[in-house]
């Protein structure tokens, strides 16, 4: 059963407009989420993440928000550029648990010049 | 020179064969990691080990087995491949350190199984 889901598989954007990423979760017990961007024939590369006692952590054009009432977080992405053009996955880990992540199945953003 | 480092890139081979992937890291983190990525699905954990001495199951294990040679190395093997475990796999590292740490990524190794 998927803990973590992306309901959006694909999302396309203008250049220089907001990008929003949604992602879902089931496990309460979930304390630390993370987003990553993933290049073709690359691995998944680190982006931002937040701890559950934060709603709201920013670094640069990144911002990710965190509802655990409604267990969802968003990535937002201001301004978007060609070169985030990539596949981001939303990851959780459990609290307690051995830093193992669950990741959602993705959403491709296609950002056009 | 990548920190995380997957061998081989891509490999082909038939069914029952026993094949091994590779990973190294020079990032000196205790933690190793291997996933698999299926077309639609995200990454799902097989084995995961925080030190030389500590191997543990993950979220589907069964099929496949690991060795941690050394705390920069950490191998994954399927005994007797089979086609469904025609994926991607993912080697990730980790730090030990206080507070919550990323997992940082090998580039993958595209494995099909004939």
């Amino acid at each position: 059963d998927q803990q973590v889901k992306q309901n959006s598989p694909s999302l396309s954007v203008q250049e220089g407009r907001i990008s929003i990423l949604n992602c879902d979760y089931t496990n309460s017990m979930f304390d630390y989420f993370l987003w990553y961007k993933k290049y073709p024939a690359e691995g998944p590369t680190f982006l931002i993440s937040i701890s559950s006692i934060k709603d709201k952590n920013e670094d640069g054009r990144f911002t990710v928000f965190l509802n655990k009432s409604a267990k969802h977080l968003s990535l937002h992405i201001v301004p978007s550029q060609p070169g985030d053009s990539a596949v981001y996955f939303c990851a959780a880990r459990s609290l307690g648990g051995a830093n193992n992540l669950f990741f959602g199945t993705g959403t491709r953003l296609t950002v056009i010049p | 020179d990548a920190d995380v480092t997957q061998t081989p890139r891509n490999r082909i081979t038939k069914t029952g064969k026993r094949i091994m992937l590779e990973c190294s890291q020079t990032k000196g983190h205790d933690r190793m990691y291997w996933y698999r990525q299926d077309p639609g699905l995200g990454l799902r954990l097989i084995y995961y080990s925080f030190d030389v001495k500590d191997i543990n199951k993950g979220e589907i294990s069964d099929g496949y087995s690991v060795s941690r040679q050394a705390q920069a190395k950490f191998s994954l093997s399927l005994e007797s491949a089979i086609p469904n475990q025609t994926a991607l796999y993912f080697c990730a590292t980790s730090d030990q350190g206080q507070g919550n740490q990323p997992q940082h990524f090998g580039d993958g190794t595209r494995l099909s199984i004939l």
